[in-house]
């Protein structure tokens, strides 16, 4: 059965701290991987897309990372509006393009 | 940028009642979809349509219709409301391929 595992579920950092967040799957067939960012009361907004293994993608202060079995979001010096929740989902390919997509990381970014 | 738009931020309904969600998007997109969100369970995929009229069930589709008449539109149908169907319900949608989807701002659903 095809799986998505986020950890940790929940995170706090100190602004200026930097740390990591961690997508793994067993997805068969796997075509490449969505992160998303979702702010309470909306809907996921997309960061990046990464397709083959030892890809990476930067925007701003996150860098997502892809292997063969996990994925992960790097927050470099991360500030307060960087807390929200952050979604990864692995697709399978196709044209109809079905996601399955984790619970989520919620990361909350002090002052 | 891409729009994806839903008719409604919030929504109060009585057990029963026969529900439509609206969605549209205006970037020409194939591909729609609708999920809802809940707490602990994630994104859970209700239908999806791949093309005008076209639609396909996906994870959790009791309960639960679609209809898409126009390929900018995508509507889901609570046909007899459930206080188990309260959730937030969000339509997204992509081009087909590998390519990300977009989401709409989500409709947060109770069902009383």
């Amino acid at each position: 059965e095809d799986q998505v595992t986020q950890s940790p579920e929940a995170l706090r950092l100190q602004e200026g701290e930097s740390s990591s967040l961690n997508c793994s799957y067993t997805v068969s067939g796997l075509r490449g991987l969505f992160w998303y960012r979702q702010d309470p009361g909306k809907g996921p907004e997309f960061l990046f897309t990464l397709y083959s293994a030892g890809e990476e993608k930067e925007k701003e202060r996150l860098k997502a990372t892809l292997t063969k079995k996990e994925s992960f979001l790097h927050i470099t010096a991360p500030k307060p509006e960087d807390s929200a929740t952050y979604l990864c989902a692995p697709f399978y390919g196709g044209a109809t393009n079905k996601l399955i997509f984790g619970t989520g990381t919620l990361l909350a970014v002090q002052p | 940028d891409v729009k994806v738009t839903q008719s409604s931020r919030y929504l109060v309904k009585r057990t029963g009642e026969k529900v439509f969600l609206e969605c549209v998007q205006d970037m020409d997109h194939e591909n729609m979809f609708w999920y809802r969100q809940d707490p602990g369970l994630g994104l859970r995929l209700i239908y999806f349509s791949y093309d005008v009229k076209m639609k396909e069930k996906g994870d959790i589709p009791e309960g639960y219709s679609v209809s898409r008449e126009k390929k900018e539109r995508f509507s889901l149908i609570l046909e007899s409301a459930s206080t188990n169907q309260t959730s937030m319900y969000l339509c997204a949608s992509s081009s087909p391929g590998p390519y990300e989807q977009y989401f709409g701002p989500g409709t947060r659903l109770t069902v009383t």
